[in-house]
């Protein structure tokens, strides 16, 4: 089944205590992105990936690092978690259309 | 500021009804359109889509009407049913903008529709 997975799914950290959200995607897509949602902002870009090793900003990088060193995965890194990083966040393969993984519910105390 | 925008944050329709969820955009650049839908628990996933050489699409129940003069689409679902009931996003994006800007899709901040038996 072609798919996007993330994982945790949910998650309860502390402030600076770093964490990884993974993302993998099995349809042999390029593009890779992350973003995060938060009630009436709709969707924010926070990184993409054209393809391996290419990595670029999106919207709202700032706190986040990502990498992309093969072409399924591409994981979300926070370095030290804050609390204004309780979101939930997806990760997303292929241009148009975007498919979308199930997301990730942060919170950080 | 935000460039796409859902003004209604929440909409509840009877079934059988049509549903209309409205977008407003602010950049003129932006020739592209699409709808998802988000279930709880789920992520996003593609609905219906638009290009700006078009003022209508549609598939089944659902039809995006665009009207680029005012800056502003709409998405009607008839006839709606309780397994429409969702958030839905619209996003718009510029094919003008360099492919390797990479930063594609504005979302506006979604509409919840509840669909009442």
């Amino acid at each position: 089944e072609a798919q996007v997975t993330q994982n945790p799914r949910y998650l309860i950290t502390v402030t600076g205590k770093k964490l990884t959200v993974t993302c993998s995607q099995n349809m042999n897509h390029e593009y890779m992105s992350w973003y995060r949602q938060d009630p009436g902002l709709g969707l924010r870009q926070i990184y993409y990936s054209m393809n391996v090793e290419v990595t670029d900003k999106g919207d709202v990088p700032e706190g986040y690092k990502v990498s992309r060193k093969e072409k399924r995965n591409f994981p979300l890194i926070l370095e030290s978690p804050s609390p204004n990083q309780t979101s939930l966040y997806f990760c997303a393969s292929s241009l148009y259309p975007q498919y979308f993984g199930p997301g990730t519910r942060l919170l950080v105390l | 500021d935000q460039q796409v925008k859902q003004n209604s944050p929440s909409l509840s329709v009877q079934e059988g009804r049509i549903s209309i969820l409205n977008c407003d955009y602010t950049n003129s650049m932006f020739d592209y359109f699409l709808w998802y839908k988000k279930y709880p628990a789920e992520g996003p996933t593609f609905l219906i889509s638009i290009s700006s050489i078009k003022d209508k699409n549609e598939d089944g129940r659902f039809t995006v009407f665009l009207n680029k003069s005012a800056k502003h689409l709409s998405l009607h679902i008839v006839p709606s049913q309780p397994g429409d009931s969702a958030v839905y996003f619209c996003a718009a994006k510029s094919t003008l903008i360099d492919i390797n800007a990479g930063n594609m899709l504005t979302f506006g901040g979604g509409t919840r529709l509840m669909v009442k038996p």
